[in-house]
């Protein structure tokens, strides 16, 4: 029953290193969605895939490249970190709505990310 | 420009008595409202919905009122356990092209004594 899985849980990086951050969902979703968490801020959105195959910028996509590898996974990549990304990353999932339903994302457990 | 807010950063009530949480959007384009429960190094986990249709969602101890003339939901919390101790996020939803995407509050702590 794991649902969102995001690896690592944690990581520091130097300033100017890269790092890609992972997403898989067992629940057969179509919709994926990356966020980042700073303290005293919501959950902002950074980019999210509506479909396999799709990829749209969110409210905070600059610094940030993301691929949807096929519907399960969907990686956040750092080209070149700086220490304005330090932040809590979480990764979302939901079925793709539907005209008569809306659905709630499930999220992961978030990947703590500290840049030197 | 916050579309959703949270004016109230915390709150601190006492066990067996209600909760109430507040959230004021300013997009009248969202037409679905979420309530998100987090507690500490854990994801945000889904508590409650309400669609603009309705005025009222109500499951077991949770409750949620929209307003929509006053753009203004609530989340009530009857009664209150320690258990619900966590920062609970407000999140919005909207039609069309952007039905995709979720616009959040800053949360609210919420501390129950017991």
């Amino acid at each position: 029953n794991a649902g969102v899985t995001q690896t690592p849980k944690f990581q520091v990086l130097k300033t100017g290193q890269s790092m890609t951050l992972q997403c898989a969902q067992d629940m057969n979703h179509n919709s994926m969605y990356w966020y980042r968490q700073d303290p005293g801020m919501g959950l902002r959105l950074i980019y999210y895939s509506a479909s396999e195959g799709t990829t749209d910028k969110g409210e905070v996509p600059n610094g940030y490249n993301v691929s949807r590898l096929n519907k399960r996974e969907f990686s956040l990549r750092l080209e070149s970190a700086a220490p304005s990304q330090t932040s809590v990353y979480f990764c979302a999932s939901s079925p793709r709505r539907n005209t008569y339903s809306n659905q709630p994302q499930h999220f992961g457990d978030g990947t703590r990310l500290s840049i030197l | 420009d916050q579309q959703v807010k949270q004016n109230s950063p915390s709150l601190s009530v006492q066990e067996g008595r209600i909760s109430i949480l507040n959230c004021d959007y300013t997009n009248s384009m969202f037409d679905y409202f979420l309530w998100y429960k987090k507690y500490p190094a854990e994801g945000p986990t889904f508590l409650i919905s309400i669609s603009s249709i309705k005025d009222k969602n109500e499951d077991g101890r949770f409750t949620v009122f929209l307003n929509k003339s006053a753009k203004h939901l609530s989340l009530h919390i009857v009664p209150s356990q320690p258990g619900d101790s966590a920062v609970y996020f407000c999140a919005a939803k909207g039609s069309g092209g952007s039905n995709y995407k979720l616009t959040f509050g800053k949360g609210t702590l919420l501390t129950v004594n017991p």
